[in-house]
């Protein structure tokens, strides 16, 4: 059964780069087929899809953030990567990462990591 | 960019049977949309329920079921259980981008 755990800053000053990642068990992040996804919730919940790779290598975001965002992966590690530039509070959020299946939904999910941008 | 609108909050008496809709900003939700629905309790991660307009996830319990309603996706919970108080988004497929819901806040009572 996979099993997603980001980990990275809680704390990132304006400006700054925003850089997450998430740890994928129980399964090879090779395996044909997925799509790993970064998904941010705002403090007043508002949910936003910011991007996913797929196992190809390539990639999809949201237009909304795509000057600013890059999702790569490391296959050698077994973990996908988030990476926001020049952050500011908008972008304070849980951030979570999740894999979906191309025919299928966005499941599983990790747990969820609290960034705060702040000076 | 699209804008996915759901009920804000809906009440429903524990047995009874709720439907909670998503609607675009921009026409239409059709299977081509491929409307996700999941459950967000407070303090935890999204729980996914369907995908695909009507395709249930192994654990998702029988009473959910998702469907297409008069050009919105719909989620019915029959025999509604106190534990499914909880919020509840939506996710649709537009033009290459992932969409969420402002999500409906169900309350059991």
């Amino acid at each position: 059964q996979v099993q997603l755990q980001e980990s990275g800053p809680g704390l990132v000053k304006p400006s700054q780069t925003l850089s997450l990642t998430c740890t994928v068990s129980g399964g090879s992040i090779s395996s044909g087929g997925y799509y790993w996804s970064w998904i941010r919730q705002h403090p007043g919940k508002g949910l936003e899809w910011i991007g996913y790779i797929y196992y190809s290598g390539s990639t999809y975001y949201n237009p909304s953030l795509k000057s600013r965002v890059s999702i790569s992966v490391d296959t050698s590690k077994n973990q996908f990567s988030l990476k926001l530039n020049f952050v500011t509070a908008a972008d304070t959020a849980v951030y979570y990462c999740a894999t979906k299946a191309r025919f299928g939904g966005f499941d599983p999910w990790g747990q969820g990591t609290l960034v705060t941008v702040s000076s | 960019q699209t804008v996915v609108t759901q009920e804000p909050s809906l009440t429903v008496s524990p047995g009874g049977t709720v439907t909670l809709t998503c609607a675009s900003s921009t026409g239409a939700v059709t299977s081509g949309n491929y409307p996700n629905w999941f459950q967000q309790k407070p303090g935890h991660a999204l729980r996914a329920l369907i995908y695909s307009t009507d395709n249930k996830h192994s654990w998702t319990p029988a009473r959910f079921s998702g469907s297409l309603l008069g050009g919105k996706a719909a989620l019915t919970l029959s025999a509604v259980q106190p534990e499914d108080e909880a919020e509840y988004y939506c996710l649709v497929y537009y033009d290459g981008v992932w969409v969420f819901g402002g999500g409906t806040k169900l309350t059991v009572l």
